[in-house]
């Protein structure tokens, strides 16, 4: 069974302090994996999505990176609208379903 | 490009009550997705569709109904609501591209509360 673990659950920052959310993955081989921002009251929103180890794609102040068992999502001096939670979720190679974790909700303060 | 359109947002039910929670999609996607999101506890798959005609058990399928007469509709239906239903239900649509399951698109959203 698939298995998506993201850490910490909650993780409160400084605006311009630097830091790192965690997925660790359990999958019958990786077809791709996939970050999504979700706001308050808001449905979930794709970010990235990796397909290999040692990928890695950057948007703005956010960048993924992929190893075979976990992916990080590096945030670079946050600013307040990066507040938000960020979801992780992943493709196995046999299949299309998508299994997503639990999220981690990302609060930055002025 | 509305992407995925549910309504309503917010409702109220009585135990025992039904209804029906509405789901289109404008992008001609042939997956379609019901998912529940309970506080801390991520999404949990209600049940999916491959296409028209076609539907299918997710993770959490118990008290609830779908169909799916064309591609751009997927009604989740409640049948005598219960306190546990209570959640917040996303509908989302995707394509498979090169076998990735592409294009997740989600909707915003219903709010039900089940008193």
């Amino acid at each position: 069974e698939d298995q998506v673990t993201q850490s910490p659950e909650a993780l409160r920052l400084q605006e311009g302090e630097s830091s790192s959310l965690n997925c660790s993955y359990t999958v019958s081989g990786l077809r791709g994996l996939f970050w999504y921002r979700q706001d308050p009251g808001k449905g979930p929103e794709f970010l990235f999505t990796l397909y290999s180890a040692g990928e890695e794609k950057e948007k703005e102040r956010l960048k993924a990176t992929l190893t075979k068992k976990e992916s990080f999502l590096h945030i670079t001096a946050p600013k307040p609208e990066d507040s938000a939670t960020y979801l992780c979720a992943v493709q196995p190679r046999e299949g299309y379903m998508l299994t997503f974790g639990g999220g981690t909700r990302l609060m930055v303060k002025p | 490009n509305a992407g995925v359109t549910q309504t309503p947002k917010f409702r109220i039910l009585k135990i025992g009550q039904s209804m029906t929670l509405q789901c289109t999609q404008d992008m001609n996607h042939n997956y379609m997705y019901w998912y529940r999101q309970d506080p801390g506890m991520g999404l949990k798959l209600i049940y999916y569709s491959v296409g028209a005609g076609i539907t299918d058990k997710g993770e959490v399928p118990n008290g609830y109904n779908v169909s799916r007469s064309t591609t751009e509709d997927f009604p989740l239906r409640l049948e005598l609501a219960a306190p546990s239903q209570t959640s917040v239900y996303f509908c989302a649509s995707s394509s498979l591209k090169n076998q990735v399951n592409y294009g997740y698109t989600f909707g915003s959203g219903t709010r039900l509360t089940v008193v």
